[in-house]
């Protein structure tokens, strides 16, 4: 079964407008951790933002924020003034906890965004 | 600046060819992860390791194998190549120890673009 579920393959949205990018995730883990990475076309995976499953507050770094509703095993990637810069693949992670120490970290299938001048 | 590299960016082999993917971090990190990816699949993890010598299969592990001899080395070898293992490979580590409480986020090397002809 999928862990993480990005139902939206491909998204637009106009320049200086903010979008949400969905992610679901499925655990039955209490210790958890939720990631955001982006790949330009470059093929890179740059890191944007983490929620911790223990966390109250929903995280934000600068024009991301991360809206997480763990009763809904939800983890939204919310991006304010879009920019032409922000056009690339985005892919939501789910990193697990196991007993001997290992942790095990999983992707879902990404969303491509195409900003719109 | 924390480093994971990979030793080709390209590279062609033919059918039946055993070949080795390398990976290096120079992070001490104790998790090494490989993924494949394709369009459409996103990132499909094939193994992971916590610890040097120690491996757990992810989720699509048929047709490859692994090593870790040394914490900072994880290699993913395909025995005997096929073209439908034509794909980018990503390999990332993280670690367990850090400011968040599950630990750092996964860094990733450049990739490598594995053809099988």
């Amino acid at each position: 079964a999928q862990k993480i579920t990005q139902t939206q393959p491909g998204m637009f949205v106009q320049e200086k407008e903010a979008v949400t990018l969905d992610c679901t995730y499925d655990t039955s883990d209490q210790s958890y951790g939720l990631f955001w990475y982006k790949q330009p076309s470059s093929g890179e995976m740059i890191f944007l933002i983490y929620q911790g499953s223990y966390d109250e507050q929903n995280a934000t770094e600068g024009r991301y924020s991360l809206n997480f509703q763990k009763a809904r095993k939800s983890a939204n990637l919310v991006i304010s003034a879009s920019q032409l810069g922000d056009s690339a693949m985005y892919f939501c992670a789910m990193r697990e906890s196991y007993s001997g120490g290992y942790q095990k970290v999983t992707f879902g299938t990404g969303t491509k965004l195409q900003v719109i001048p | 600046d924390v480093k994971v590299t990979q030793s080709s960016r390209y590279l062609v082999k033919r059918t039946g060819e055993k070949v080795f993917l390398e990976c290096v971090q120079d992070m001490d990190h104790e998790n090494m992860f490989w993924y494949r990816q394709d369009p459409g699949l996103g990132l499909r993890l094939i193994y992971f390791s916590y610890d040097v010598k120690m491996k757990e299969k992810g989720d699509i592990p048929e047709g490859y194998s692994v090593s870790r001899e040394k914490k900072e080395r994880f290699s993913l070898i395909l025995e005997s190549a096929s073209t439908n293992q034509t794909s980018m490979y990503l390999c990332a580590s993280s670690s367990p120890r850090g400011p968040k409480p599950t630990g750092t986020e996964a860094f990733f090397g450049q990739g490598t673009r594995l053809t099988v002809v």
